[in-house]
């Protein structure tokens, strides 16, 4: 089944610093992958998807993504934080069951905390 | 365009009673899925809705339902209500893919159901 594992349920870095959030998943076959970033009191929100037509992914708000098949690894960065990166950012995996049938599996989430 | 709406956006209920949560897709999406999200295990696939038909299925108990209507409206019904099914449910909506991969999916602001 495919599933994907985010290490670190908390990171903290400086207003500037570089954001690297880790996601690796676990698929048998070339996966779809998401990041999501969920704001306080709100829904998910896309940053970027990647579906095999490029390794490094280009998403909103300067985040950016590489998939490494060699790594079995998706993880999310930008240049440099703002304090409005403040959130909770999800990876996750989209399953094609039949007749199209999908569904999102997610990750457990990383709490971003962007210090002043 | 306007995005994935959902009403009411909290609720409190007593538990044994049943509730109905509504989602709007955005206009020309026709795959309705819902998630529920809690604290302790996180985002958790529900349903998802396609052209009327419940194509997939999560792994709730038969108290958690759901339907869709012929303008791709979505409702979510749970019945006999819970202390444990106080969550965040999100309706995420998406098209159908017609080409090079799934699109993604794009969610409401969620509807946060309080159980007491």
């Amino acid at each position: 089944a495919q599933s994907v594992t985010q290490l670190g349920s908390h990171v903290s870095v400086s207003e500037g610093a570089l954001v690297l959030l880790r996601c690796n998943y676990s698929s048998s076959v070339p996966p779809y992958l998401f990041w999501y970033v969920q704001y306080p009191n709100q829904g998910l929100q896309l940053l970027l998807k990647y579906t095999s037509a490029a390794t490094l992914v280009k998403g909103i708000n300067g985040f950016e993504a590489e998939f490494k098949k060699s790594e079995t690894s998706f993880h999310l960065t930008k240049p440099s934080a703002h304090m409005s990166d403040a959130a909770e950012y999800f990876c996750a995996v989209i399953r094609i069951g039949s007749g199209s049938a999908r569904q999102l599996t997610f990750g457990s989430g990383t709490q971003l905390t962007v210090l002043p | 365009k306007a995005g994935v709406t959902q009403t009411p956006r909290y609720l409190i209920k007593t538990r044994g009673q049943q509730v109905t949560l509504s989602c709007s897709p955005i206009s020309g999406h026709r795959s309705v899925s819902w998630y529920q999200q809690t604290p302790g295990q996180g985002l958790q696939f529900l349903f998802e809705y396609f052209s009327e038909t419940q194509r997939n299925k999560g792994n709730f108990p038969g108290r958690f339902s759901g339907r869709q209507f012929s303008n791709s409206r979505s409702e979510m019904n749970v019945s006999t209500l819970e202390l444990g099914d106080s969550a965040l449910y999100l309706c995420a909506s998406s098209l159908e893919p017609t080409g090079f991969g799934p699109y993604e999916q794009y969610f409401g602001p969620g509807t946060r159901l309080t159980v007491t």
